[in-house]
């Protein structure tokens, strides 16, 4: 079946350490995306990249990064930098289209909580 | 920065009654999009109104845009317990493919 993949599902980090979010997509999709939800709010972008090997911040990259060496596969590293993590973290894709719309899909989430 | 921001926050109705959520924003778009959330899962696409169109239909669901006030409402008719989630507005910027999301309005429906 074609979707998105998020590994792990529940996650627990110890302060100071970095980890790292995968996702992996076989949808084709050119753009991929990660977004950060608190609970009971809505989604914040982290980053976003629009073809491999190139990625732009979104408007919460502070303590994240991310590589794109797979059309595939966008993995989202939480850095020790990252002051508040605990939160719930979805990825994405698209195949973006000024005729079709901007359609984006998601993977289940990862939920990451320090300890 | 937030793009849209929907009203109400949260909104508890009985089945069978009509569910009104509305998204406003705050530049020009190329399209609108209303997604679902079931709690604790990923967003799910419902529906997509691009900056020409005022209208649009699928299913329960009836979508509105009006581009001079930049809003948009969703209506969800006769709705059903399992209509119970989150849901969100999108806009895509002009000359951007970045997707921004509203906070979302909660959605419960007893039966």
């Amino acid at each position: 079946d074609g979707g998105i993949t998020q590994s792990p599902k529940y996650l627990f980090r110890k302060e100071g350490q970095n980890v790292t979010l995968s996702c992996e997509q076989n949808l084709n999709h050119d753009a991929m995306y990660w977004y950060r939800q608190d609970p009971g709010q809505g989604l914040r972008l982290i980053y976003y990249s629009q073809i491999v090997n190139d990625f732009q911040k979104g408007d919460i990259a502070e303590g994240y990064s991310v590589s794109r060496e797979k059309k595939e596969s966008f993995p989202l590293t939480v850095t020790s930098a990252q002051k508040n993590p605990t939160a719930f973290y979805l990825c994405a894709s698209s195949r973006p289209g000024r005729t079709t719309g901007n359609t984006i899909y998601f993977g289940e989430g990862s939920w990451l909580t320090v300890v | 920065s937030q793009q849209g921001e929907e009203d109400p926050q949260a909104l508890s109705i009985q089945e069978g009654e009509n569910a009104t959520m509305n998204c406003s924003y705050k530049t020009s778009i190329n399209n609108l999009q209303w997604y679902r959330q079931n709690s604790g899962r990923g967003l799910v696409h419902l529906i997509l109104i691009r900056s020409n169109e005022r209208e649009k239909h699928s299913g329960r669901l009836r979508v509105t845009l009006d581009t001079s006030k930049k809003s948009s409402s969703l209506l969800i008719t006769a709705s059903r317990a399992a209509d119970t989630a989150s849901y969100f507005c999108a806009t895509d910027e002009e000359n951007t493919d970045k997707l921004i999301f509203g906070t979302g309005t909660r959605l419960q429906v007893f039966p």
